[in-house]
């Protein structure tokens, strides 16, 4: 099955332990991305890549680092996480380069910094 | 600076009528805009993708236009069934060097009244 998996799916921790959520799509896709959504403010591109060993900032990157070195992963790492990275994290994936630019989402991880 | 606007938080409409959700943008030249659809708790889900040269796109129940002389798109549901309630999103890219890095507009709450 086509899909954009993404683990942990729920995580709660404390300020300043580093932690990694991974992004694994099985369709091949040169274009991926890290959004994060909280109430009032949307969803929000946090880093993009659109190839292996690209990537780019979205509009909130602070805080936040990710690697490409696999076409399928794009994890993205928390080196110090504090409160305000409390929200719900989307991973996606787009065959952009393919002349198609939809993007499909995964399941989403919902993370809590105390 | 970039702006996207969904200019309803909140639509409510009854079953068998037209859904229309209104996506305006500033400070954009976009190459295309998409629209997901969301349901409470989980990732978008791609809905539809119309290019800068093209005014309208139909699937289904559903159409979207673009204006990119008003800076508008509409996106329309018609003959709405309470499945249809959901959250709706519009999509950019941001184009020229920041191809890839798409913004969001914050949503439109579709809710379908039997």
């Amino acid at each position: 099955e086509a899909q954009v998996t993404q683990n942990p799916r729920y995580l709660i921790t404390v300020t300043g332990k580093k932690l990694t959520v991974t992004c694994s799509q099985n369709m091949n896709h040169e274009y991926m991305s890290w959004y994060r959504q909280d109430p009032g403010l949307g969803l929000r591109q946090i880093y993009y890549s659109m190839n292996v060993e690209v990537t780019d900032k979205g509009d909130v990157p602070e805080g936040y680092k990710v690697s490409r070195k696999e076409k399928r992963n794009f994890p993205l790492i928390l080196e110090s996480p504090s409160p305000n990275q409390t929200s719900l994290y989307f991973c996606a994936s787009s065959p952009l380069r393919q002349g198609s630019y939809e993007q499909y989402f995964g399941p989403g991880t919902r993370l809590t910094v105390t | 600076s970039q702006k996207i606007e969904q200019n309803s938080e909140a639509l409510n409409i009854q079953e068998g009528k037209t859904a229309t959700l209104t996506c305006n943008y500033t400070n954009y030249s976009p190459a295309y805009l998409q629209w997901y659809r969301q349901d409470p708790g989980r990732g978008p889900v791609f809905l539809l993708l119309i290019r800068e040269n093209e005014k309208e796109k139909r699937k289904e129940r559903l159409k979207v236009t673009f204006d990119t002389t008003l800076k508008q798109s509409l996106f329309h549901i018609t003959a709405s069934q309470p499945a249809d309630s959901a959250t709706y999103l519009c999509a950019l890219d941001a184009g020229g060097t920041s191809y890839g890095k798409l913004t969001f507009g914050q949503g439109t709450i579709l809710t379908v009244h039997p």
